[in-house]
Protein backbone atom coordinates (compact mmCIF):
# COMPACT_ATOMS: atom_id res chain seq x y z
CA UNK A 1 0.00 0.00 0.00
CA UNK A 2 1.32 3.22 -0.58
CA UNK A 3 2.43 5.43 2.15
CA UNK A 4 1.67 8.71 1.22
CA UNK A 5 -1.78 8.61 -1.53
CA UNK A 6 -2.80 11.55 -3.66
CA UNK A 7 -6.09 12.13 -5.33
CA UNK A 8 -7.27 12.50 -7.59
CA UNK A 9 -4.87 10.54 -9.83
CA UNK A 10 -6.17 12.63 -12.56
CA UNK A 11 -8.12 15.63 -12.96
CA UNK A 12 -9.27 17.76 -16.54
CA UNK A 13 -9.82 21.05 -15.75
CA UNK A 14 -11.63 24.38 -17.68
CA UNK A 15 -9.39 26.62 -18.01
CA UNK A 16 -10.02 29.79 -15.20
CA UNK A 17 -11.52 27.09 -13.05
CA UNK A 18 -10.35 26.06 -9.36
CA UNK A 19 -9.03 22.57 -8.51
CA UNK A 20 -7.69 21.06 -5.37
CA UNK A 21 -5.60 18.14 -5.56
CA UNK A 22 -4.75 16.31 -2.06
CA UNK A 23 -2.22 14.04 -0.10
CA UNK A 24 -2.56 11.91 2.72
CA UNK A 25 -0.48 10.05 4.79
CA UNK A 26 -0.69 6.99 6.66
CA UNK A 27 1.67 7.94 9.01
CA UNK A 28 2.74 10.91 10.90
CA UNK A 29 4.00 13.67 8.73
CA UNK A 30 7.70 15.81 9.73
CA UNK A 31 7.38 17.58 6.56
CA UNK A 32 5.62 17.85 3.06
CA UNK A 33 6.87 19.01 -0.05
CA UNK A 34 4.99 19.48 -3.38
CA UNK A 35 6.82 19.76 -6.68
CA UNK A 36 5.21 19.83 -10.41
CA UNK A 37 6.73 17.74 -13.71
CA UNK A 38 6.30 18.24 -17.14
CA UNK A 39 5.94 14.54 -18.57
CA UNK A 40 9.53 13.36 -18.88
CA UNK A 41 11.37 16.04 -17.34
CA UNK A 42 12.44 16.78 -13.59
CA UNK A 43 10.23 17.89 -10.65
CA UNK A 44 10.19 21.80 -9.84
CA UNK A 45 10.16 22.67 -6.21
CA UNK A 46 6.39 24.68 -5.44
CA UNK A 47 6.79 24.77 -1.93
CA UNK A 48 7.50 22.92 1.68
CA UNK A 49 5.03 22.70 4.85
CA UNK A 50 6.48 21.96 8.52
CA UNK A 51 3.91 23.44 11.06
CA UNK A 52 0.35 21.55 11.37
CA UNK A 53 -2.32 24.43 9.90
CA UNK A 54 0.63 26.19 7.82
CA UNK A 55 -0.59 27.40 4.87
CA UNK A 56 2.16 28.63 1.82
CA UNK A 57 0.93 30.30 -1.59
CA UNK A 58 3.16 31.12 -4.63
CA UNK A 59 1.37 32.81 -7.62
CA UNK A 60 -1.92 31.03 -7.92
CA UNK A 61 -1.27 28.14 -6.39
CA UNK A 62 -1.84 28.00 -2.32
CA UNK A 63 -0.90 24.50 -0.36
CA UNK A 64 -2.12 23.93 3.52
CA UNK A 65 -0.65 21.20 5.86
CA UNK A 66 -3.37 19.70 8.32
CA UNK A 67 -0.85 17.95 10.66
CA UNK A 68 -4.30 15.98 12.41
CA UNK A 69 -5.40 14.20 9.13
CA UNK A 70 -2.02 14.19 8.12
CA UNK A 71 -2.99 15.31 4.91
CA UNK A 72 -2.01 18.70 2.72
CA UNK A 73 -4.29 20.15 0.06
CA UNK A 74 -3.07 21.58 -2.81
CA UNK A 75 -5.22 24.37 -4.46
CA UNK A 76 -5.08 26.14 -7.77
CA UNK A 77 -7.35 29.68 -8.27
CA UNK A 78 -8.56 30.51 -11.69
CA UNK A 79 -6.29 27.59 -13.57
CA UNK A 80 -4.55 28.32 -16.60
CA UNK A 81 -2.65 26.53 -19.37
CA UNK A 82 0.91 26.69 -17.78
CA UNK A 83 -0.53 24.96 -14.45
CA UNK A 84 -1.06 21.74 -16.35
CA UNK A 85 1.58 18.71 -15.75
CA UNK A 86 1.59 16.41 -13.04
CA UNK A 87 1.68 17.04 -9.54
CA UNK A 88 3.43 14.98 -6.72
CA UNK A 89 3.80 15.40 -2.81
CA UNK A 90 6.70 14.51 -0.92
CA UNK A 91 7.20 13.53 2.97
CA UNK A 92 9.62 13.12 5.56
CA UNK A 93 7.17 10.46 7.49
CA UNK A 94 7.41 8.26 10.22
CA UNK A 95 9.63 5.38 9.98
CA UNK A 96 11.21 6.50 6.66
CA UNK A 97 14.61 7.34 6.30
CA UNK A 98 13.88 9.26 3.20
CA UNK A 99 11.57 11.02 1.46
CA UNK A 100 8.59 9.61 0.05
CA UNK A 101 6.32 10.03 -2.56
CA UNK A 102 3.04 9.64 -3.73
CA UNK A 103 1.62 8.54 -7.44
CA UNK A 104 1.13 11.98 -8.94
CA UNK A 105 -1.76 13.84 -9.90
CA UNK A 106 -2.20 14.38 -13.52
CA UNK A 107 -3.28 17.93 -14.56
CA UNK A 108 -5.35 18.93 -17.81
CA UNK A 109 -6.35 22.54 -18.50
CA UNK A 110 -8.44 22.26 -21.45
CA UNK A 111 -8.93 25.96 -23.17
CA UNK B 1 22.79 29.75 -9.37
CA UNK B 2 22.78 27.18 -11.73
CA UNK B 3 20.65 24.19 -10.92
CA UNK B 4 21.41 20.20 -10.58
CA UNK B 5 22.38 19.17 -14.34
CA UNK B 6 22.11 15.20 -15.13
CA UNK B 7 24.25 13.56 -17.99
CA UNK B 8 23.90 12.50 -20.66
CA UNK B 9 19.62 13.27 -20.96
CA UNK B 10 18.79 10.15 -22.94
CA UNK B 11 20.79 6.91 -23.21
CA UNK B 12 19.76 3.53 -24.96
CA UNK B 13 21.31 0.53 -24.08
CA UNK B 14 20.38 -3.42 -24.65
CA UNK B 15 20.54 -5.93 -22.43
CA UNK B 16 23.08 -7.53 -20.13
CA UNK B 17 25.25 -3.39 -20.72
CA UNK B 18 26.01 -1.75 -17.93
CA UNK B 19 25.62 2.36 -17.95
CA UNK B 20 26.63 5.26 -15.76
CA UNK B 21 24.77 8.49 -15.46
CA UNK B 22 26.35 11.34 -13.71
CA UNK B 23 24.38 14.20 -11.58
CA UNK B 24 25.98 17.61 -10.55
CA UNK B 25 24.91 18.88 -7.55
CA UNK B 26 23.72 23.04 -7.10
CA UNK B 27 26.86 24.55 -5.76
CA UNK B 28 26.79 24.43 -2.16
CA UNK B 29 25.28 21.27 -1.66
CA UNK B 30 26.27 18.57 -0.08
CA UNK B 31 23.48 15.84 -0.47
CA UNK B 32 22.70 13.83 -3.52
CA UNK B 33 19.69 11.06 -3.32
CA UNK B 34 18.70 9.34 -6.88
CA UNK B 35 15.34 8.07 -7.64
CA UNK B 36 13.66 5.84 -10.51
CA UNK B 37 10.66 6.68 -12.20
CA UNK B 38 8.79 4.72 -14.49
CA UNK B 39 4.87 4.55 -15.07
CA UNK B 40 3.86 1.45 -12.70
CA UNK B 41 5.64 2.40 -9.89
CA UNK B 42 6.09 5.87 -9.82
CA UNK B 43 8.58 7.93 -7.98
CA UNK B 44 11.69 5.44 -5.88
CA UNK B 45 14.31 6.32 -3.96
CA UNK B 46 17.74 4.43 -4.72
CA UNK B 47 20.51 6.23 -2.67
CA UNK B 48 21.19 9.16 -0.93
CA UNK B 49 24.72 10.23 -0.36
CA UNK B 50 26.32 12.53 1.81
CA UNK B 51 30.36 13.80 1.77
CA UNK B 52 30.92 10.50 -0.15
CA UNK B 53 29.17 8.66 2.35
CA UNK B 54 25.89 6.67 1.28
CA UNK B 55 23.54 7.46 4.18
CA UNK B 56 20.53 5.54 2.70
CA UNK B 57 19.66 3.07 -0.05
CA UNK B 58 16.77 2.00 -1.61
CA UNK B 59 14.67 -1.68 -1.87
CA UNK B 60 17.12 -1.87 -5.32
CA UNK B 61 19.35 -5.14 -6.17
CA UNK B 62 22.94 -4.39 -5.98
CA UNK B 63 23.16 -3.93 -9.99
CA UNK B 64 22.13 -0.58 -8.66
CA UNK B 65 24.99 1.24 -7.18
CA UNK B 66 26.79 4.84 -6.83
CA UNK B 67 29.41 7.32 -5.68
CA UNK B 68 29.70 10.89 -4.62
CA UNK B 69 33.05 12.15 -5.15
CA UNK B 70 34.53 15.21 -3.06
CA UNK B 71 33.01 18.18 -4.95
CA UNK B 72 30.02 16.56 -4.42
CA UNK B 73 29.28 15.22 -8.13
CA UNK B 74 27.71 11.81 -7.74
CA UNK B 75 27.53 9.32 -10.10
CA UNK B 76 25.09 5.99 -10.34
CA UNK B 77 26.13 2.91 -12.39
CA UNK B 78 23.57 0.04 -13.43
CA UNK B 79 25.06 -3.33 -14.39
CA UNK B 80 24.20 -6.45 -16.60
CA UNK B 81 21.24 -4.07 -17.81
CA UNK B 82 17.15 -5.46 -17.78
CA UNK B 83 14.08 -4.81 -19.82
CA UNK B 84 12.77 -3.61 -16.95
CA UNK B 85 15.18 -1.04 -15.65
CA UNK B 86 13.96 1.18 -18.60
CA UNK B 87 12.86 4.71 -16.40
CA UNK B 88 13.98 7.92 -15.79
CA UNK B 89 16.42 8.14 -13.41
CA UNK B 90 16.47 11.60 -11.46
CA UNK B 91 19.37 13.07 -9.22
CA UNK B 92 17.85 16.04 -6.34
CA UNK B 93 20.34 17.94 -4.50
CA UNK B 94 20.38 19.58 -0.99
CA UNK B 95 22.13 20.92 1.51
CA UNK B 96 21.88 18.45 3.85
CA UNK B 97 19.12 16.48 3.29
CA UNK B 98 16.46 19.31 3.44
CA UNK B 99 14.84 20.71 0.22
CA UNK B 100 15.92 18.72 -2.75
CA UNK B 101 15.97 20.26 -5.89
CA UNK B 102 16.01 17.46 -8.99
CA UNK B 103 17.81 17.68 -12.50
CA UNK B 104 16.16 17.21 -15.66
CA UNK B 105 16.55 13.18 -15.22
CA UNK B 106 18.19 10.82 -17.71
CA UNK B 107 15.92 8.90 -19.48
CA UNK B 108 17.28 4.90 -20.14
CA UNK B 109 15.91 3.01 -22.56
CA UNK B 110 16.84 -0.90 -22.68
CA UNK B 111 15.98 -3.09 -25.65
Amino acid sequence: SQELEQSPQSLIVQEGKNLTINCTSSKTLYGLYWYKQKYGEGLIFLMMLQKGGEEKSHEKITAKLDEKKQQSSLHITASQPSHAGIYLCGADIQGAQKLVFGQGTRLTINP
Amino acid sequence: KAGVTQTPRYLIKTRGQQVTLSCSPISGHRSVSWYQQTPGQGLQFLFEYFSETQRNKGNFPGRFSGRQFSNSRSEMNVSTLELGDSALYLCASSRRGDTQYFGPGTRLTVL
